[in-house]
Formats: structure tokens, C-alpha cells, sequence
């Protein structure tokens, strides 16, 4: 059945090291988002995408990447440039730009 | 600047009573509102939404009512369940742009 997943659930990473977050979804959405979310706080959009081939920086893009080089695929690089790494992490999808996003369950990363 | 804002961190009301979760938006640009709610450790799923051509859209339980001209939309749920009881963002979005933008939340809590 279709949906959006995100692996995996959990990760810890040692401090200086890049670590690649999965975003895949098989709903043939155009748009796809990465947020992060820390405690008590809301929804931080770091990077996204409106179509293949394609994406633009969100609010707090500094020390991520991203790619889109295929439709159902958006990974999240978290490089050691992000000061503050361990949060929440959240894609996204949604058919096209403005319409409902549907999230993954999440990915929690712990530098250490 | 924030340009969504939902000023009540949390609510708690009592089962079958009704929720009203407030948000406010700076941006007169923005011309479709959405809400969604969240579990901890799970991603957000879509509630309800509503067009700025409106200014009431009901699903069920949850209706959202949009006043424009105060920037102010609400999202009541009747009667409450204990089952509400999550996270609610408000988020908004205008024609042309790339992305929504979320609020910080509301902590809903429907007592037995």
C-alpha cells in the first residue's frame, strides 16, 4: 500500500561524522519536505522540492543537503557543519506544492 | 518573524466537552490554512483545511472557522474525545509559494 517511509527510526552517530537520512515514498507525489522538529518546538523546514532534479533551501538549511534524483527519493544529509544535529526528523510529501503533506513516522538522530 | 502563531502551548478541556485550538498569521498572502495532528514520535497527519474563499469548513467532529480580516483561524473539536489528545499545528500557505509554514503547535489534552 502506499505510503512514505523513513529509515530508520532510530540513529546515533558519533560527532563529526555526516550521516544520510532515507525519505522514500511511493505515492507519486511531485513535492517532497524535510523538516526537524526539538522539543517542544514546531516544525522546522530545512530543505525542499518541488520536482526531480530540483530543490530549494527552507528556513534552517545551513549544515544539511539533499538530492532528488529520483521522484520517489529525497534523502537528507546531516553534515558535521549542523551545530546542533540531534532532533527529530521529519519528511514529507504531497502531490503538489500547497496541497496536504503527508509525513513519515520520523527519524530520531542522537550525535554523540 | 514568525509568521504563524499559535500562542496556546497547551489546552486541556473534558471528555465531551469542546476544544478550540486558536492561530493567528501575519501574512495576508496566505490563502489556504490547514491543521494537523500529532502523536508523539509519529509524524503529523492531516486534519482539515480551509480556503481563504471560506470562512467555515466541517469534517465530522472538527470544524475550522477562518476570519480574515482579524488573521485569526480556530479549530474546534466536538464534543472531545480522549483519543484528541495530541499535538495540533496550524499551518498556512499561499498560491505560488514552495512551501507551508507551521506554527509551533497546540498540546491538546481531553481528560476521561
Amino acid at each position: 500500500d502506499g505510503g512514505i517511509t523513513q529509515s530508520p527510526k532510530y540513529l546515533f552517530r558519533k560527532e563529526g561524522q555526516n550521516v544520510t537520512l532515507s525519505c522514500e515514498q511511493n505515492l507519486n507525489h511531485d513535492a517532497m519536505y524535510w523538516y526537524r522538529q526539538d522539543p517542544g518546538q514546531g516544525l522546522r523546514l530545512i530543505y525542499y522540492s518541488q520536482i526531480v532534479n530540483d530543490f530549494q533551501k527552507g528556513d534552517i538549511a545551513e549544515g544539511y543537503s539533499v538530492s532528488r534524483e529520483k521522484k520517489e527519493s529525497f534523502p537528507l544529509t546531516v553534515t558535521s557543519a549542523q551545530k546542533n544535529p540531534t532532533a527529530f526528523y521529519l519528511c514529507a510529501s504531497s502531490p503538489r506544492v500547497g496541497n496536504e503533506q503527508f509525513f513519515g513516522p520520523g527519524t530520531r538522530l542522537t550525535v554523540l | 518573524d514568525q509568521q504563524v502563531k499559535q500562542n496556546s502551548p497547551s489546552l486541556s478541556v473534558q471528555e465531551g466537552r469542546i476544544s478550540i485550538l486558536n492561530c493567528d498569521y501575519t501574512n495576508s498572502m496566505f490563502d489556504y490554512f490547514l491543521w494537523y495532528k500529532k502523536y508523539p514520535a509519529e509524524g503529523p497527519t492531516f486534519l482539515i483545511s480551509i480556503s481563504s474563499i471560506k470562512d467555515k469548513n466541517e469534517d465530522g467532529r472538527f470544524t475550522v472557522f477562518l476570519n480574515k480580516s482579524a488573521k485569526h483561524l480556530s479549530l474546534h473539536i466536538v464534543p472531545s474525545q480522549p483519543g484528541d489528545s495530541a499535538v495540533y499545528f496550524c499551518a498556512a500557505h499561499y498560491t505560488n509559494a514552495g512551501k507551508s509554514t507551521f506554527g509551533d503547535g497546540t498540546t491538546l489534552t481531553v481528560k476521561p
